[in-house]
């Protein structure tokens, strides 16, 4: 089935430095890749939609210019925390859409495939 | 009001029970889909469906679409099903953007 690869699982990073976050498509083409933010007990929300060679596309309120997102390729996505702060402390989740359905085309229709998700912490 | 809503919020059970979670939406969809969540973190989608019914294994997934609203069975509960059970919708008129409830913390008591 279709998976996708999250990096790293848990990071601990110091006030003021920048954290890549990485989701690799293993076995189909991420056409469209979505990252989500999760508060403890809170639903998921959306923060960013990126399609492939093309900048991604944000949720009112979230800073662009903090969570860079860079989807080069149609099997990997990056997510980086600028100079991250305590409150950017969080569970950060990738998800992923192959319009083509050409290796999965379970994805086709509506489908996504998530992440393993990361854990950032900021100290 | 939360376009998907979720109940119970928290269910504890012990182990072998018949579980139910059910999630009511109020815009049109095109699909619905059931998450699963475990203590790490990790999403594993368990169903996608847009009529009737789905199973695989012990879990058994229905949507009504006149009345908007979906259930999720578990049969013969085990300890490992404990894991937050989340409902998402794909709107009609945007498929991509998908609305997630905000999940049933489900334990299963050995």
């Amino acid at each position: 089935g279709a998976v996708v690869s999250q990096h790293p699982s848990r990071v601990i990073c110091k006030s003021g430095t920048s954290v890549k976050i990485e989701c690799r498509s293993l076995d189909f083409q991420a056409t469209t890749m979505f990252w989500y933010r999760q508060f403890p007990k809170q639903s998921l929300m959306l923060m960013a939609t990126s399609n492939e060679g093309s900048k991604a596309t944000y949720e009112q309120g979230v800073e662009k210019d903090k969570f860079l997102i860079n989807h080069a390729s149609l099997t990997l996505s990056t997510l980086t925390v600028t100079s991250a702060h305590p409150e950017d402390s969080s569970f950060y989740i990738c998800s992923a859409r192959d319009l083509t359905g050409v290796r999965a085309p379970q994805l086709a229709n509506y489908g996504y495939t998530f992440g393993s998700g990361t854990r950032l912490t900021v100290v | 009001k939360n376009e998907v809503e979720q109940s119970p919020q928290n269910l504890t059970a012990q182990e072998g029970e018949f579980i139910t979670i059910n999630c009511s939406y109020s815009v049109g969809i095109s699909a619905l889909h059931w998450l699963q969540q475990h203590p790490g973190g990790g999403i594993v989608s368990l169903f996608m469906l847009s009529s009737g019914k789905k199973k695989h294994g012990r879990l058994i997934a229905t949507i009504n679409i006149q009345e908007k609203h979906s259930s999720l069975h578990i049969t013969a509960s085990h300890p490992r099903d404990s894991a937050v059970y989340i409902c998402a919708v794909i709107p009609m008129n945007r498929d991509d953007k998908i609305i997630f409830g905000k999940g049933t913390r489900l334990h299963i008591l050995p």
